[in-house]
């Protein structure tokens, strides 16, 4: 079954405890991107790969580091959580940037206290 | 620069009742065009998709949507709404190579018996 899968999926830690959120996908896809989803904002995004090896910045990428060492995996980290960064975030996957079928991962609720 | 507007924030139907919802964007190239729909809890799940061709497309769950190139439009539709259908709507406008998929900020949708 072609799916992205994130973990984890409910996370709450204290400010500036660097932490990780995996994702992974099984379909192939040289693309992958990373969005934070908050209230009246819609979905934005934080940083996105090309290719293993391929990183580049989205909408909103301070705070938030990430690596493509593998085609399959996209982890975000972010090395020193902020309350402003509680969020719902999405991992997604698609064998093109613009033109195609985007496939989501199930999303990771953050709450940095 | 490229965007998408969707003029409501939050639509009430009754269940059986038709629904429109509406997505206008403003895009330089020729625009793929995307509806995505999040249930409570879940991911992004596309609904349908339009590159060329028939400006009318069907996807799932019955929903179809109309492209209309003088009205820079792409509104959603559905002829009978079911109470499973609430949950939050996205128009997203990309272009094939390596130009970003852009996402309106979201419709949500309540069903009421």
């Amino acid at each position: 079954e072609a799916q992205v899968t994130q973990n984890p999926r409910y996370l709450i830690t204290v400010t500036g405890k660097k932490l990780t959120v995996t994702c992974s996908q099984n379909m192939n896809h040289e693309y992958m991107s990373w969005y934070r989803q908050d209230p009246g904002l819609g979905l934005r995004q934080i940083y996105y790969s090309m290719n293993v090896e391929v990183t580049d910045k989205g909408d909103v990428p301070e705070g938030y580091k990430v690596s493509r060492k593998e085609k399959r995996n996209f982890p975000l980290i972010l090395e020193s959580p902020s309350p402003n960064q509680t969020s719902l975030y999405f991992c997604a996957s698609s064998s093109d940037r613009g033109s195609a079928e985007a496939f989501f991962g199930q999303g990771t609720r953050l709450t940095v206290v | 620069a490229q965007s998408v507007t969707q003029p409501d924030i939050h639509i009430t139907v009754s269940e059986g009742a038709s629904l429109e919802l509406r997505c206008n964007y403003s895009y330089g190239a020729t625009p793929y065009l995307f509806w995505y729909v999040q249930s409570p809890g879940q991911g992004l799940q596309l609904l349908l998709k339009y590159f060329s061709g028939d400006t009318l497309v069907q996807g799932i769950k019955g929903f179809e949507a109309e492209f209309k190139r003088s009205q820079s439009s792409f509104n959603l539709r559905k002829p009978s709404v079911h109470w499973s259908d609430a949950a939050e709507y996205f128009c997203a406008v990309g272009a094939r190579g390596n130009t970003p998929l852009v996402f309106g900020k979201g419709t949500r949708l309540s069903v009421i018996a």
